[in-house]
């Protein structure tokens, strides 16, 4: 596979249930992201990881966890969301550190689409 | 705060110019971006310009960048139905060194045919 994939694609789940989203990027790159999109607001950038490091967290509420084992793989695990919790969430990658494009251009997953009753 | 803020829709006939437009308020961005976002997918980078040029063309893509205003348009020329997507202005956050960005709420682009 190339690019940045995401798993599941759809995820429902109960407010009292601990799920995990993945996110694989084969880019060879060393920053990733993760970003939640709800409908008519800003895409909101939630946590940045730069060579396993997390060096970004958006004011995050703790039932979102992120998890970054190595520059390719990403998680976020989720235990007692809330219904307002329900949105698109959206993994990045990026070569890494400061500068921008092109070796800093954002590489977006297609997101894993979560509904929470 | 750094803030970006579109218009959230916007309707043209197919062959028409759309121009989409964008306010941020963060004068030290050094990049300013454009990404697309189709139904079903990821957003993906259409263009970008540096912060000390005003104009960037690419095919049927024009940038327009008025520093002084803190405006950014996406101009697409003979507009294709292929076009219509959720476009989202972007600018690099200041003092980060992470590589963040501050994205606005996205413009829908409607193309009629």
């Amino acid at each position: 596979e190339t690019g940045v994939t995401q798993t599941p694609r759809h995820l429902v789940m109960g407010m009292t249930n601990k799920k995990s989203l993945k996110c694989e990027q084969h880019l060879g790159h060393n920053a990733m992201y993760w970003y939640k999109q709800s409908a008519k607001k800003p895409l909101e950038l939630m946590f940045v990881y730069n060579f396993k490091e997390q060096t970004e967290n958006n004011s995050v509420p703790s039932r979102f966890s992120p998890e970054c084992p190595n520059s390719s793989h990403l998680f976020l695990h989720l235990h007692t969301l809330q219904p307002e919790d329900s949105a698109l969430y959206l993994c990045a990658s990026s070569g890494g550190g400061s500068g921008g494009p092109p070796y800093n251009e954002q590489f977006f997953g297609p997101g894993t689409r979560l509904t929470v009753l | 705060g750094e803030d970006v803020e579109q218009s959230l829709f916007l309707s043209v006939r197919e062959g028409d110019s759309s121009v989409i437009n964008c306010t941020y308020t963060d004068s030290s961005s050094t990049y300013l971006y454009w990404y697309k976002q189709e139904p079903g997918a990821g957003l993906q980078l259409l263009t970008y310009i540096f912060s000390n040029m005003d104009m960037k063309q690419d095919q049927r893509l024009t940038v327009l960048l008025n520093k002084k205003d803190k405006h950014l348009s996406l101009r697409i020329a003979d507009t294709q139905t292929g076009d219509s997507a959720i476009y989202f202005c972007a600018e690099s956050g200041a003092g980060s060194n992470t590589g963040k960005l501050i994205f606005g709420q996205g413009t829908t682009l409607q193309v009629k045919p």
